[in-house]
């Protein structure tokens, strides 16, 4: 089965930092999202992103943060100036089209010190 | 936005018994409602889903039911075994131009040797 993966899996940074999160979708979707989820939370949906643009996002996607598909196959998250509360779990989902099921990567924890 | 809610937040049920999740969302037009498994450290992976159109699925030993004047809809896990201990999530779609999910806190369930 297709899975949606991610890297790297864990991800330590100095706080100010930037980091940039991978993922490839699974090949035959076309809407991808970044999810958020904080130790011990429910998981946040931070942006969708549908024909090279972004097609929603959250309160929580602010200036500090975006998205790029540099190539067919992968799809970024890039967080600038990293904060001590940008310490979570960050998952990559891809899905056919909105309202159909979404598939998740295992994810990858980041860690600001 | 979507209001969703998720009761209990702890299940414990001896192996073999039966558990039920609820949810409950706010807006009428949420026509997809997914249920997702969360192991510790892992991913979110879907079990079960169902759509505005139908009241119930079943898949084995897990059914979703689904109430849409009450806005409500349910996890049922029959036969209860040791590796069914996780995190479930509901995260109802709205759709209307959202495409993320937006999850419920979670029911940490606790299967009982």
């Amino acid at each position: 089965e297709p899975e949606v993966t991610q890297t790297p899996s864990h991800q330590v940074t100095q706080m100010g930092q930037e980091v940039i999160l991978r993922c490839v979708p699974i090949s035959n979707h076309l809407y991808f999202y970044w999810y958020r989820q904080i130790l011990g939370q429910k998981v946040e949906f931070l942006v969708s992103f549908y024909n090279n643009e972004i097609s929603e996002k959250s309160e929580i996607f602010d200036d500090q943060f975006s998205v790029e598909r540099p190539d067919g196959s992968n799809f970024t998250l890039k967080i600038r100036s990293t904060k001590l509360e940008d310490s979570a779990m960050y998952f990559c989902a891809s899905s056919p089209i909105p309202g159909n099921a979404q598939h998740f990567g295992d994810g990858t924890r980041l860690s600001i010190l | 936005g979507e209001n969703v809610e998720q009761h209990p937040s702890t299940l414990s049920v001896q192996e073999g018994d039966s558990a039920v999740i609820k949810c409950t969302y706010s807006d009428s037009a949420s026509n997809y409602f997914p249920w997702y498994k969360q192991e510790l450290g892992k991913r979110p992976q879907l079990i079960i889903d169902i759509r505005s159109n139908v009241g119930e699925k079943k898949d084995q030993r897990i059914a979703v039911t689904l109430n849409k004047t009450a806005k409500h809809f349910s996890l049922h896990i029959t036969e209860t075994q040791p590796e069914d201990s996780a995190v479930y999530f509901c995260a109802p779609f709205s759709g209307g131009g959202a495409d993320g999910l937006t999850f419920g806190k979670g029911t940490h369930l606790i299967i009982q040797p």
